[in-house]
């Protein structure tokens, strides 16, 4: 299994920042995705962050808006840009390892963001 | 990707078997049927997954369907615990471990 760090856990944010998540993970993996969860709702996938190069988005996510790193193995960042109330979500990590059989994901206890 | 069609809502009385149903009418013959269920407040948990047999682990049991266009995640003694929202998701084969959440099933579990 993989053991899965975010940072912050939860913050309040004022319209027109930008906050940065950090995904920390306890051992190397081979995937990495950005989720986002909106109150009350399922999970929508992001993008997928790869390790040196630029992540790959889905439809209806820029990189202007949500920058992502991830320079190792071991460790991403997403960032939440120039926010508004709409952005106010939980934002979590999910990470893949080769190792398990399985193809399962394991997911971060997420970033719970609050844009006033 | 191929989609899943869950009930919104169901429950079910501690101790009591659940069985959570699925249709994937639409599944490929390499896609993976997976179930992760998310506790309230946590990022979701992998269940179970299956191709095309049955399958059982130490939390539930997956039963596909012969022609594979239905399952269902059985859990065979609900406990309080388990009240959480059931996704079924289906993944294609390969290194690809993208996952499409859908709007998954709420689980409720009476004492």
């Amino acid at each position: 299994s993989a053991v899965i760090s975010q940072k912050p856990s939860r913050d309040i944010c004022q319209r027109g920042t930008s906050l940065t998540i950090q995904c920390q993970v306890d051992s190397q993996v081979t995937m990495m995705f950005w989720y986002r969860q909106q109150p009350g709702q399922s999970l929508t996938l992001i993008a997928t962050a790869n390790q040196g190069s630029e992540a790959t988005y889905e439809s209806g996510f820029v990189i202007d808006k949500f920058p992502i790193s991830r320079p190792n193995l071991t460790f991403s960042t997403l960032t939440v840009s120039n926010m508004s109330p709409e952005d106010s979500s939980i934002y979590l990590c999910s990470v893949g390892t080769a190792k398990t059989n399985t193809g399962e994901l394991f997911f971060g206890e997420g970033s719970r963001l609050t844009v006033l | 990707d191929a989609k899943t069609t869950q009930p919104n809502s169901m429950e079910s009385n501690e101790e009591e078997p659940v069985h959570l149903p699925c249709n994937h009418s639409t599944i490929s013959g390499t896609d993976y049927i997976h179930w992760y269920r998310q506790l309230p407040s946590q990022g979701p948990e992998y269940v179970i997954h299956g191709l095309t047999s049955n399958v059982n682990n130490r939390m539930a049991s997956l039963a596909i369907a012969e022609d594979r266009k239905s399952s269902t995640l059985i859990l065979h003694r609900a406990t309080l615990r388990d009240a959480a929202v059931y996704y079924c998701i289906l993944r294609s084969g390969g290194s690809n471990y993208k996952l499409t959440f859908g709007k998954g099933t709420l689980l409720t579990v009476n004492p």
